[in-house]
């Protein structure tokens, strides 16, 4: 069970826009930064998003996030064959166990 | 160009112990906190521990505190993880990734991250 919750599975067309969603709390992204991450299979994961809505170098601009109040989203438009991967959120949370956290992974299939 | 290479993974025994090492190159390894994230397989991202750059600051997952234990050596540009008592379930693969901002007390996410090291324990 993961602090983060995130849908498990989302598929769209190519072409197509997709959103994923994070929700959490206020120990978490109530109150820090939030990033995403791609994961291709057998691969590490990759940063495409910081502090909610801020895209690294290198990364499209058809990556999008957000983030209101408990709850983040990531956006992906255009969507390619090669976006097909499972999508993470993060976050640092201030509760009694504080630490680094992730939601459960967001599977997207790419139709 | 900054590299993160993990090494120490293996096959060990249930209750047995391990290090992990993370060699670091590419940046000034004294400047960013560092965490360990694991992945079991099939399943998703699981943050292990996270410390800061004087290692004045160290957090552990609730599932191995008192078991694993975090610490680096800035002059030897290398991150380490000792782990004890290891279980069934701490089979995965584990990797290392540095803090995107300098000198942090908590995590604000990473951009780089080494390739893993699978870790599994099994009889």
């Amino acid at each position: 069970q993961s602090v983060l919750t995130q849908p498990p599975s989302v598929s769209a067309a190519p072409g197509q826009k997709v959103t994923i969603s994070c929700s959490g709390s206020s120990s978490n992204i109530g109150n820090n930064y939030v990033s995403w991450y791609q994961q291709l299979p057998g691969t590490a994961p990759k940063l495409l998003i910081c502090e909610n809505n801020r895209r690294p170098s290198g990364i499209p601009d058809r990556f999008s996030g957000s983030k209101s109040g408990t709850s983040a989203t990531l956006g992906i438009t255009g969507l390619q064959t090669g976006d097909e991967a499972d999508y993470y959120c993060g976050t640092w949370d201030t509760s009694l166990s504080a630490g680094a956290v992730f939601g459960g992974g967001t599977k997207l299939t790419v139709l | 160009e900054v590299q993160l290479v993990e090494s120490g993974g293996g096959l060990v025994k249930p209750g047995g112990s391990l290090r992990l090492s993370c060699a670091a190159s590419g940046f000034t390894f004294s400047d960013y906190s560092m965490i360990w994230v694991r992945q079991a397989p099939g399943k998703g991202l699981e943050w292990v521990s996270f410390i800061s750059t004087s290692s004045s600051n160290i957090y552990y997952a609730d599932s191995v505190k008192g078991r694993f234990t975090i610490s680096r050596d800035n002059a030897k540009n290398s991150l380490y993880l000792q782990m004890n008592s290891l279980r069934a379930e701490d089979t995965a693969v584990y990797y290392c990734a540095r803090d995107r901002v300098l000198r942090s007390s908590t995590w604000y996410g990473s951009e780089y991250w080494g390739q893993g090291t699978l870790v599994t324990v099994s009889s």
